[in-house]
């Protein structure tokens, strides 16, 4: 069975500054999707960012990137100029490749605050 | 397009009582999942359903029942709730298919306290 750790319970930073929040995963596949999920005060699960396994290349989207090391089964996300409406948990997710398996195995979770 | 639906946002029950709670997606997806989020826990899979007319147990199935009732709905039900299934309850659905790009869709959640 798959697993993922996020080793950080919380974590803050100031406005306009550079976090990085780590994930490792443990897994025997070679083939998977890993996620970002941030979950603000509201509850709402919304997806982050996302990475193929087969992908050497880091995914980014807008301010937030990764950094994938597969070799390691680590998978920080970094989020560059931090907002305020950046606060929230972030949880780590992994996805199996194959059908009719796509459910997600999520980390513990990153309490992240944003210092103003 | 309302995307993922959940009923109730929120409710209280007493140690015992039985309620279903429901799901529902106008995405025309083929997989749904129910999780539940605890403090310090991460969300965990409590049941998912491949496609309709199929259910599978997930990680914390115990206590709980589901119904994939057709493509769009998913419900959960607490037979006899307790104590420990007081949590914050997510249903999720996502397309399906062999190596499709695309991820789960999350319903707002129902939190569910039981007394």
């Amino acid at each position: 069975a798959q697993t993922v750790t996020q080793s950080q319970p919380e974590m803050s930073v100031q406005e306009a500054e550079t976090v990085t929040l780590s994930c490792t995963y443990d897994t025997s596949e070679s083939d998977y999707y890993l996620f970002w999920y941030k979950q603000p005060p509201s509850r709402q699960m919304i997806l982050v960012i996302r990475q193929e396994a087969y992908k050497q290349q880091n995914a980014t989207e807008n301010r937030f990137s990764v950094n994938f090391q597969k070799a390691a089964k680590s998978f920080s996300l970094k989020i560059s100029d931090s907002q305020l409406g950046d606060a929230a948990m972030y949880f780590c997710a992994y996805r199996s490749y194959n059908f009719g398996n796509e459910k997600l195995t999520f980390g513990t979770g990153t309490r992240l605050t944003i210092i103003p | 397009n309302a995307g993922v639906t959940q009923t109730p946002k929120f409710q209280v029950l007493k140690t015992g009582q039985s309620m279903t709670l429901q799901c529902a997606q106008d995405m025309n997806h083929n997989s749904m999942y129910w999780y539940r989020q605890d403090p310090g826990m991460g969300l965990r899979l409590i049941y998912y359903s491949a496609s309709e007319g199929t259910t599978d147990k997930g990680e914390v199935p115990n206590g709980y029942n589901v119904s994939r009732l057709n493509k769009r709905e998913f419900s959960l039900r607490l037979e006899s709730a307790a104590p420990s299934q007081t949590s914050v309850y997510f249903c999720a659905s996502i397309s399906g298919g062999w190596r499709i790009q695309e991820t789960q869709y999350f319903g707002p959640g129902t939190r569910l306290l039981v007394l």
